[in-house]
């Protein structure tokens, strides 16, 4: 049983372009999380995506930034137009349906995006 | 609103001796509470959760916490550390949207603490 596979585990992106981070959770799990951990910081939750709905955004900003758990395939973080600000450690969780706030999280070993 | 405090961004201890980091959370209702791990460019690895059974938990690797009510603390401890211990602790308060025991409640992670082992 995979764990939560995250790739590419390092993206270099110059400013301008586009992001694209892509999180397969653990198989059965159907909630997807995307938290941003920013250098010295802890990680800051993002958003919450079940199956073709997002639940929960209020940690996104509102701008350039767009995520997106589909029925087939894996969920996807879109970054445009990124900016030096984005570079950050993003990491995917997942869990179950249905588990309730006793559940610990299984996180992907994230992607290192570099914005240069 | 929930929150969580660790109280030193760096502990250096020498490799045998006991590991003690420290986390101070802020919860409107009885929280669940984690300890997890980041080895240098690695993800995050849970060490141990406290979700209101007993107050002692045991984690993985030797380590383990206790959850204080009266003093709003969930400290992390081993009583040996090893070379391999070193790493970023994070302490996690999961936060609370919508109705209780809904999945897809937010975790609130504390700043870290690295700590540092020597032989």
């Amino acid at each position: 049983n995979a764990g939560v596979m995250q790739n590419p585990r390092h993206l270099v992106r110059r400013r301008g372009q586009e992001a694209r981070l892509r999180c397969s959770p653990m198989k059965g799990h159907s909630h997807v999380y995307w938290y941003r951990q920013l250098p010295e910081e802890g990680l800051k939750f993002m958003v919450y995506l079940q199956k073709e709905n997002i639940i929960d955004e209020s940690g996104m900003p509102k701008e350039r930034f767009s995520a997106e758990f589909p029925k087939e395939g894996p969920s996807i973080l879109r970054i445009q137009q990124v900016v030096r600000g984005d570079s950050a450690a993003y990491f995917c969780a997942s869990s179950p349906q249905d588990r309730g706030t006793n559940y610990g999280y299984t996180f992907g070993s994230g992607t290192r995006l570099t914005v240069v | 609103a929930q929150s969580v405090t660790q109280l030193d961004s760096h502990v250096s201890v020498s490799e045998g001796t006991p590991v003690l980091l420290r986390c101070n959370y802020s919860s409107s209702y009885s929280p669940s509470l984690f300890w997890y791990v980041q080895h240098p460019n690695k993800g995050l690895q849970l060490l141990l959760k406290y979700t209101s059974a007993a107050t002692l938990v045991k984690g993985i690797n030797g380590f383990e916490a206790e959850f204080k009510k009266s003093e709003t603390s969930f400290h992390l401890t081993k009583p040996s550390a090893h070379m391999s211990d070193a790493a970023e602790y994070f302490c996690v308060v999961s936060g609370f949207r919508g109705r209780a025991n809904q999945a897809g409640t937010a975790l609130i992670f504390g700043k870290g603490t690295t700590l540092s082992v020597s032989s």
